[in-house]
């Protein structure tokens, strides 16, 4: 079974510009999970849909990042514009279903560095 | 905001000892999880443990959870080289069924 992948890998940006990350979650997978994690911290959940729809984003910061997830597939994540502190890994994660007992299984993630 | 935090921040050892982490958190949850997550495979998920449950094995594995204290343990015995990794534990709150908030991790060295 495939996993869930991610591109690109890696990026570098200069501050103010834009960036978008891509996430296929494996196949049947309802929910579907973005983080950021910076550098010595954990994994940090910044938003997370379930089919097409949010469920939650409390902590997407909503000036400047957005995620959509068209047709409950595969989804992006946009940065416009990027700050110095965006500099992080972003992780995709999907799980088989919703709930109190749905393992994740994460992408390889997308160091983003912000120049 | 942050749930759960692992103690200690890193953790070194001889192969073949045994590694305990812990992991302690603020208000009820639905279950816990410990992950890993090192350079070549990311982050993997290794054993979720449910609220009403006190103990879980898995392998060399061994989880506790103790609801009262509100914390959790991970125990990794007769360690290798290859399980030099951090280790995170991530707690599923009531609010959110499904939504995993992490703690900053423990990083782990087995030494050959």
């Amino acid at each position: 079974e495939a996993g869930v992948a991610q591109s690109p890998r890696y990026k570098i940006i200069e501050k103010r510009q834009s960036v978008a990350f891509w996430c296929n979650p494996i196949s049947g997978h309802a929910t579907l999970y973005w983080y950021q994690q910076i550098l010595g911290q954990g994994p940090k959940l910044l938003i997370q849909f379930q089919n097409n729809g949010v469920v939650d984003d409390s902590q997407l910061p909503k000036d400047r990042f957005s995620a959509e997830r068209l047709k409950g597939v595969d989804s992006t994540l946009k940065i416009q514009p990027a700050k110095l502190e965006d500099s992080a890994v972003y992780l995709c994660a999907s799980s088989l279903i919703s709930g109190i007992y749905g393992e994740q299984f994460f992408g390889p993630g997308t160091r983003l560095t912000v120049l | 905001s942050q749930q759960g935090e692992e103690d200690p921040q890193a953790l070194s050892i001889q192969e073949g000892e045994n590694a305990t982490m812990n992991c302690s958190y603020k208000t009820s949850i639905n279950n816990l999880q410990w992950y890993r997550q090192n350079s070549g495979r990311g982050l993997v998920h290794l054993i979720l443990i449910r609220s009403n449950e006190r103990e879980k094995h898995s392998g060399r594995l061994r989880v506790t959870l103790d609801t009262s204290k509100k914390s959790s343990s991970l125990l990794i015995t007769a360690s290798r080289a290859a399980d030099t990794a951090s280790y995170f534990c991530a707690t599923d709150e009531g609010t959110n069924a499904g939504k995993s908030t992490f703690g900053d991790g423990t990083t782990l060295t087995v030494k050959p």
